[in-house]
């Protein structure tokens, strides 16, 4: 079955990038939606974007103009960068594979675990 | 924008009808999915597609849309029901959407 897993640094600098990972295993990437998700302690589930194993992707319009999502489909992953980092942005980041449903809903199963992004200086 | 609406919070005592509500305008034309999110674990799809159990999700589990309102219901809640709930569907741009979420509490 497949299994997502995200890796990166768990504390960045405000202003800086922050720059994640997330492996597949037990699948190829060269299919579905590969998703990136966050949630800020104590808070809801934000959808950050997603790329398409085409290379196509869409962004959250609150985060669009910082974020890149990006294949690289050699070592089965997808990565998460987000620039010009905030307090605001730290959250539990998670990684999840996207299927087209019908009626257009891309719906998100399995997700990674998830990892702990810091922002502080 | 776009929203879609839960309550906070539910609770109910063990063994009863716990339900849980969802309120979105494109509900009509687009599915509902429901997720369940136990405190520090990742998200679990309980529901797709308005009313259908993923394998392995108990059969107390059920889901209906009607109109704008999408309903989780939890038929005898126990207490390892105990988690946070998100709805999910699309947004106008037809990308992916999360409701606030309501906190299940069972006891």
């Amino acid at each position: 079955q497949v299994q997502l897993q995200e890796s990166g640094p768990g504390l960045v600098k405000p202003s800086e990038t922050l720059s994640l990972s997330c492996t597949v295993s037990g699948g190829s990437i060269s299919s579905y939606y590969w998703n990136w998700i966050r949630q800020p302690p104590g808070k809801g589930l934000e959808w950050i974007g997603y790329i398409y194993y085409s290379g196509s992707t869409s962004y959250n319009a609150s985060l669009k103009s910082r974020v890149t999502i990006s294949l690289e489909t050699s070592k089965n992953q997808f990565s998460l960068e987000l620039t010009s980092v905030t307090a605001a942005d730290t959250a539990v980041y998670y990684c999840a594979r996207g299927q087209s449903g019908v009626a257009g809903v891309i719906w998100l199963v399995p997700w990674g675990q998830g990892t702990l992004v810091t922002v502080s200086s | 924008s776009y929203e879609l609406t839960q309550p906070p919070s539910v609770s109910v005592s063990p063994g009863q009808t716990a339900r849980i509500t969802c309120f979105g305008d494109a509900l009509p034309k687009k599915y509902a999915y429901w997720y369940q999110q136990k405190s520090g674990q990742a998200p679990v799809l309980v529901i797709y597609e308005d009313n259908k159990r993923p394998s392995g999700i108990p059969e107390r589990f059920s889901a209906s849309t009607s109109g704008t309102k999408a309903t989780l219901t939890i038929s005898g809640a126990q207490v390892e029901d105990e988690a946070d709930y998100y709805c999910y569907s699309t947004d106008s741009s037809g990308n992916p959407l999360f409701g606030g979420g309501t906190k299940l509490t069972v006891l």
